[in-house]
């Protein structure tokens, strides 16, 4: 079974300064995915980012990028000028690579972040 | 395109009343699930469905709970009788099938469905 673990409950930044949220997991696979959504108030759950365990190469969209530690197991989130918009709950998430029919997602138990004016 | 649709977007009912939470997903996705958040537990995987086939329903808390796909477009969550201890926030999600390996693992959320029960 895989687990994931958001360390930080809630974290705050200023706004246009950079964040980063951290994210551990644990599992026996070696092919996987890892995700990061995002939840604002309106409940919505929304994927930020998502990263393929075979690339070594770190994901990146526009201010968002990952950190992703294979070895480690650490998949953190970092949000460069963060924006007041950005105020969420982040949930880390994975899901093993398979052809056939198993694709659930496990989440973490997310990170409050607020930004601040 | 819409998105998933969920309804209804709050429930509030009395113990022991039967509950019907409904999903419809984004048309051409071939897969769905039903998750619940909760405070204390976060988010669960309670089941979900591959062409309208039900995979893994071990996420299913115990027999109180049911979850139907009689179609691509459309799948029932029901609980009867609910409890207290269901509330929670329900939602539902669909995936595409996996294109390579580019959409791989992209689930699309609806709005939810925030359950009360009294």
């Amino acid at each position: 079974a895989q687990t994931v673990t958001q360390s930080q409950p809630e974290m705050s930044v200023q706004e246009a300064e950079t964040v980063t949220l951290s994210c551990t997991y644990d599992t026996s696979e070696n092919n996987y995915y890892l995700f990061w959504y995002k939840q604002p108030p309106s409940r919505q759950m929304i994927l930020v980012i998502r990263q393929e365990a075979y690339k070594q190469q770190n994901a990146t969209e526009n201010r968002f990028s990952v950190n992703f530690q294979k070895a480690a197991k650490s998949f953190s989130l970092k949000i460069s000028d963060s924006q007041l918009g950005d105020t969420a709950m982040y949930f880390c998430a994975f899901m093993k690579q398979s052809s056939g029919s198993a694709r659930q997602l496990t989440f973490g138990s997310g990170t409050q972040l607020t930004v601040l004016p | 395109d819409a998105g998933v649709i969920q309804s209804p977007r709050h429930e509030v009912t009395e113990m022991g009343q039967e509950v019907t939470l409904r999903c419809k997903p984004i048309s051409g996705h071939n897969s769905l699930f039903w998750y619940r958040q909760t405070m204390m537990r976060g988010l669960e995987l309670l089941i979900y469905f591959n062409n309208n086939v039900p995979i893994d329903d071990s996420g299913m808390p115990e027999d109180r709970f049911s979850a139907k796909m009689p179609n691509a477009s459309f799948s029932t969550l029901k609980i009867q009788p609910s409890e207290p201890r269901d509330s929670a926030v329900y939602f539902c999600a669909s995936s595409p099938l996996p294109f390579g390996r580019r959409l791989a693992g992209e689930l699309f959320f609806g709005e939810g469905s925030r359950l009360t029960v009294l």
